[in-house]
Protein backbone atom coordinates (compact mmCIF):
# COMPACT_ATOMS: atom_id res chain seq x y z
CA UNK A 1 0.00 0.00 0.00
CA UNK A 2 1.70 3.37 -1.36
CA UNK A 3 -1.42 5.33 0.83
CA UNK A 4 -0.78 7.57 3.27
CA UNK A 5 -1.19 6.04 6.17
CA UNK A 6 -1.84 7.47 9.75
CA UNK A 7 -1.20 5.33 13.64
CA UNK A 8 -3.29 5.06 15.51
CA UNK A 9 -6.64 5.20 13.71
CA UNK A 10 -8.53 5.27 17.05
CA UNK A 11 -7.51 6.67 20.75
CA UNK A 12 -9.23 7.23 23.56
CA UNK A 13 -7.28 9.39 26.66
CA UNK A 14 -8.70 10.91 29.78
CA UNK A 15 -8.99 14.57 29.78
CA UNK A 16 -5.63 16.35 30.95
CA UNK A 17 -3.32 13.20 29.30
CA UNK A 18 -0.99 13.78 26.52
CA UNK A 19 -1.53 12.11 22.80
CA UNK A 20 0.72 11.79 20.00
CA UNK A 21 -0.18 10.80 16.17
CA UNK A 22 2.14 9.72 13.35
CA UNK A 23 1.45 10.20 9.78
CA UNK A 24 3.36 8.36 6.83
CA UNK A 25 2.93 9.91 3.61
CA UNK A 26 2.96 8.80 0.32
CA UNK A 27 6.68 7.90 -0.33
CA UNK A 28 7.59 10.80 -2.94
CA UNK A 29 5.49 13.73 -1.51
CA UNK A 30 7.29 16.72 -0.31
CA UNK A 31 4.24 17.93 2.06
CA UNK A 32 2.33 16.90 4.31
CA UNK A 33 -0.64 18.81 6.40
CA UNK A 34 -2.88 17.82 9.18
CA UNK A 35 -6.48 18.69 9.85
CA UNK A 36 -8.93 18.32 11.91
CA UNK A 37 -12.62 17.47 11.34
CA UNK A 38 -15.92 17.19 13.57
CA UNK A 39 -18.85 15.92 12.55
CA UNK A 40 -21.05 17.54 10.18
CA UNK A 41 -17.62 20.36 9.49
CA UNK A 42 -15.30 19.88 6.48
CA UNK A 43 -11.51 19.50 7.61
CA UNK A 44 -10.08 22.07 9.21
CA UNK A 45 -6.12 23.42 8.28
CA UNK A 46 -4.09 22.91 11.50
CA UNK A 47 -0.29 22.80 9.68
CA UNK A 48 1.73 22.04 6.68
CA UNK A 49 5.21 21.08 6.32
CA UNK A 50 7.25 21.15 3.21
CA UNK A 51 9.61 18.37 3.31
CA UNK A 52 11.04 19.52 7.33
CA UNK A 53 9.97 23.05 7.06
CA UNK A 54 6.59 23.92 9.30
CA UNK A 55 5.80 26.25 6.62
CA UNK A 56 2.08 27.27 8.37
CA UNK A 57 0.46 26.77 11.54
CA UNK A 58 -3.18 28.03 12.00
CA UNK A 59 -4.02 30.63 14.63
CA UNK A 60 -6.74 28.71 15.92
CA UNK A 61 -4.05 25.93 17.00
CA UNK A 62 -3.88 26.90 20.62
CA UNK A 63 -0.11 26.28 21.96
CA UNK A 64 -1.35 22.70 23.54
CA UNK A 65 -1.06 21.17 19.62
CA UNK A 66 2.79 21.11 18.02
CA UNK A 67 3.80 18.79 15.13
CA UNK A 68 7.20 18.34 13.92
CA UNK A 69 8.28 16.45 10.98
CA UNK A 70 12.17 16.22 11.52
CA UNK A 71 13.78 14.26 8.39
CA UNK A 72 11.02 15.40 5.80
CA UNK A 73 9.47 12.03 5.93
CA UNK A 74 7.20 11.24 8.70
CA UNK A 75 5.12 13.52 11.04
CA UNK A 76 3.75 13.56 14.51
CA UNK A 77 0.81 15.26 15.72
CA UNK A 78 1.23 16.01 19.41
CA UNK A 79 -1.84 17.01 22.02
CA UNK A 80 -1.07 18.33 25.41
CA UNK A 81 -3.52 18.56 28.00
CA UNK A 82 -6.18 16.98 26.00
CA UNK A 83 -9.73 18.51 26.55
CA UNK A 84 -13.00 17.19 25.51
CA UNK A 85 -13.01 19.57 23.28
CA UNK A 86 -10.18 18.44 21.32
CA UNK A 87 -12.57 15.14 20.31
CA UNK A 88 -12.55 14.71 16.45
CA UNK A 89 -10.86 13.17 13.33
CA UNK A 90 -7.84 14.06 13.09
CA UNK A 91 -6.53 13.78 9.30
CA UNK A 92 -3.13 13.99 7.50
CA UNK A 93 -2.54 14.23 3.94
CA UNK A 94 0.51 14.64 1.53
CA UNK A 95 1.05 16.37 -1.62
CA UNK A 96 4.04 16.85 -4.60
CA UNK A 97 4.55 20.45 -5.02
CA UNK A 98 4.40 21.62 -8.50
CA UNK A 99 1.57 19.27 -9.16
CA UNK A 100 -1.27 21.96 -8.12
CA UNK A 101 -1.06 20.85 -4.90
CA UNK A 102 -3.18 18.13 -4.51
CA UNK A 103 -3.65 16.21 -1.18
CA UNK A 104 -4.74 12.77 -0.60
CA UNK A 105 -5.68 11.67 3.10
CA UNK A 106 -5.24 9.15 5.22
CA UNK A 107 -7.52 7.49 6.54
CA UNK A 108 -7.55 9.65 9.93
CA UNK A 109 -6.87 8.83 13.41
CA UNK A 110 -10.70 9.70 15.69
CA UNK A 111 -9.56 10.90 18.59
CA UNK A 112 -12.44 10.93 21.86
CA UNK A 113 -10.98 12.38 25.05
CA UNK A 114 -13.39 11.66 28.29
CA UNK B 1 -19.44 34.09 6.02
CA UNK B 2 -17.64 31.02 5.87
CA UNK B 3 -15.09 31.14 2.88
CA UNK B 4 -16.31 28.63 1.13
CA UNK B 5 -19.86 27.56 0.75
CA UNK B 6 -21.72 24.39 -0.08
CA UNK B 7 -25.54 23.77 0.05
CA UNK B 8 -25.73 21.42 3.27
CA UNK B 9 -28.70 18.83 1.76
CA UNK B 10 -29.79 16.51 1.81
CA UNK B 11 -29.36 16.17 -1.95
CA UNK B 12 -31.47 13.09 -3.15
CA UNK B 13 -32.09 12.34 -6.71
CA UNK B 14 -33.21 8.47 -8.32
CA UNK B 15 -30.65 5.99 -9.61
CA UNK B 16 -29.26 7.19 -12.93
CA UNK B 17 -30.53 10.65 -12.33
CA UNK B 18 -27.78 13.51 -12.54
CA UNK B 19 -26.74 14.74 -9.12
CA UNK B 20 -25.48 18.08 -9.36
CA UNK B 21 -23.69 20.01 -6.22
CA UNK B 22 -22.61 23.30 -5.82
CA UNK B 23 -19.88 25.89 -3.85
CA UNK B 24 -18.79 29.12 -3.68
CA UNK B 25 -15.61 30.72 -2.45
CA UNK B 26 -14.90 34.13 -1.50
CA UNK B 27 -11.46 34.81 -2.15
CA UNK B 28 -10.90 35.83 -5.81
CA UNK B 29 -7.55 34.72 -5.52
CA UNK B 30 -8.38 31.02 -5.31
CA UNK B 31 -6.00 29.36 -7.85
CA UNK B 32 -7.23 25.04 -7.32
CA UNK B 33 -10.56 23.65 -7.15
CA UNK B 34 -11.22 20.36 -5.35
CA UNK B 35 -13.86 17.83 -5.04
CA UNK B 36 -13.76 15.29 -2.50
CA UNK B 37 -16.09 12.34 -1.83
CA UNK B 38 -16.50 11.56 1.91
CA UNK B 39 -18.51 8.01 3.36
CA UNK B 40 -19.43 8.08 6.57
CA UNK B 41 -16.83 7.63 9.16
CA UNK B 42 -13.94 7.14 6.36
CA UNK B 43 -11.38 10.17 5.20
CA UNK B 44 -11.74 12.01 1.91
CA UNK B 45 -11.09 10.47 -0.95
CA UNK B 46 -10.09 13.02 -4.20
CA UNK B 47 -12.91 12.69 -7.07
CA UNK B 48 -11.30 15.66 -9.35
CA UNK B 49 -9.51 19.00 -9.34
CA UNK B 50 -9.98 21.69 -11.80
CA UNK B 51 -7.53 25.09 -12.24
CA UNK B 52 -9.04 26.78 -15.56
CA UNK B 53 -12.21 27.89 -16.32
CA UNK B 54 -14.52 25.90 -18.00
CA UNK B 55 -15.42 22.09 -17.75
CA UNK B 56 -13.73 18.88 -16.81
CA UNK B 57 -14.71 15.72 -17.09
CA UNK B 58 -13.57 11.84 -15.83
CA UNK B 59 -15.70 9.32 -16.54
CA UNK B 60 -19.16 10.01 -14.93
CA UNK B 61 -17.93 13.19 -13.03
CA UNK B 62 -17.84 16.50 -14.44
CA UNK B 63 -16.40 19.25 -12.46
CA UNK B 64 -17.01 23.26 -13.46
CA UNK B 65 -15.56 26.27 -13.19
CA UNK B 66 -16.19 30.02 -12.95
CA UNK B 67 -13.84 32.46 -11.41
CA UNK B 68 -15.87 35.45 -12.45
CA UNK B 69 -18.75 34.26 -10.62
CA UNK B 70 -16.45 32.49 -7.90
CA UNK B 71 -18.50 29.34 -8.50
CA UNK B 72 -17.45 25.40 -9.02
CA UNK B 73 -19.68 22.63 -9.72
CA UNK B 74 -19.77 18.97 -9.49
CA UNK B 75 -22.11 17.08 -11.86
CA UNK B 76 -22.26 13.46 -11.64
CA UNK B 77 -23.95 11.26 -14.53
CA UNK B 78 -25.74 8.06 -14.06
CA UNK B 79 -25.93 8.19 -10.12
CA UNK B 80 -25.23 5.11 -8.88
CA UNK B 81 -26.68 4.08 -5.01
CA UNK B 82 -22.73 3.48 -4.23
CA UNK B 83 -22.53 7.63 -4.81
CA UNK B 84 -24.41 8.46 -1.81
CA UNK B 85 -21.63 10.23 0.54
CA UNK B 86 -20.73 14.01 1.33
CA UNK B 87 -19.28 15.71 -1.23
CA UNK B 88 -16.47 18.64 -0.16
CA UNK B 89 -15.60 21.09 -2.38
CA UNK B 90 -11.80 22.14 -1.14
CA UNK B 91 -10.06 25.62 -2.31
CA UNK B 92 -6.48 26.55 -2.82
CA UNK B 93 -5.66 30.00 -2.94
CA UNK B 94 -2.05 30.02 -4.23
CA UNK B 95 -1.22 26.48 -5.33
CA UNK B 96 0.38 26.00 -2.10
CA UNK B 97 -0.55 24.82 1.46
CA UNK B 98 -3.51 24.87 2.70
CA UNK B 99 -6.85 24.00 1.71
CA UNK B 100 -10.08 25.73 2.51
CA UNK B 101 -13.08 23.31 2.84
CA UNK B 102 -16.92 23.40 2.90
CA UNK B 103 -19.04 21.61 5.20
CA UNK B 104 -20.38 18.98 2.63
CA UNK B 105 -23.36 18.48 0.41
CA UNK B 106 -24.90 15.08 1.32
CA UNK B 107 -26.22 13.21 -1.39
CA UNK B 108 -28.64 10.43 -1.41
CA UNK B 109 -29.49 8.44 -4.63
CA UNK B 110 -32.18 6.14 -4.09
CA UNK B 111 -32.81 2.80 -5.91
Amino acid sequence: DTGVSQDPRHKITKRGQNVTFRCDPISEHNRLYWYRQTLGQGPEFLTYFQNEAQLEKSRLLSDRFSAERPKGSFSTLEIQRTEQGDSAMYLCASSLAFQGDTQYFGPGTRLTVL
Amino acid sequence: QKEVEQNSGPLSVPEGAIASLNCTYSDRGSQSFFWYRQYSGKSPELIMFIYSNGDKEDGRFTAQLNKASQYVSLLIRDSQPSDSATYLCAVNYDNAGKSTFGDGTTLTVKP
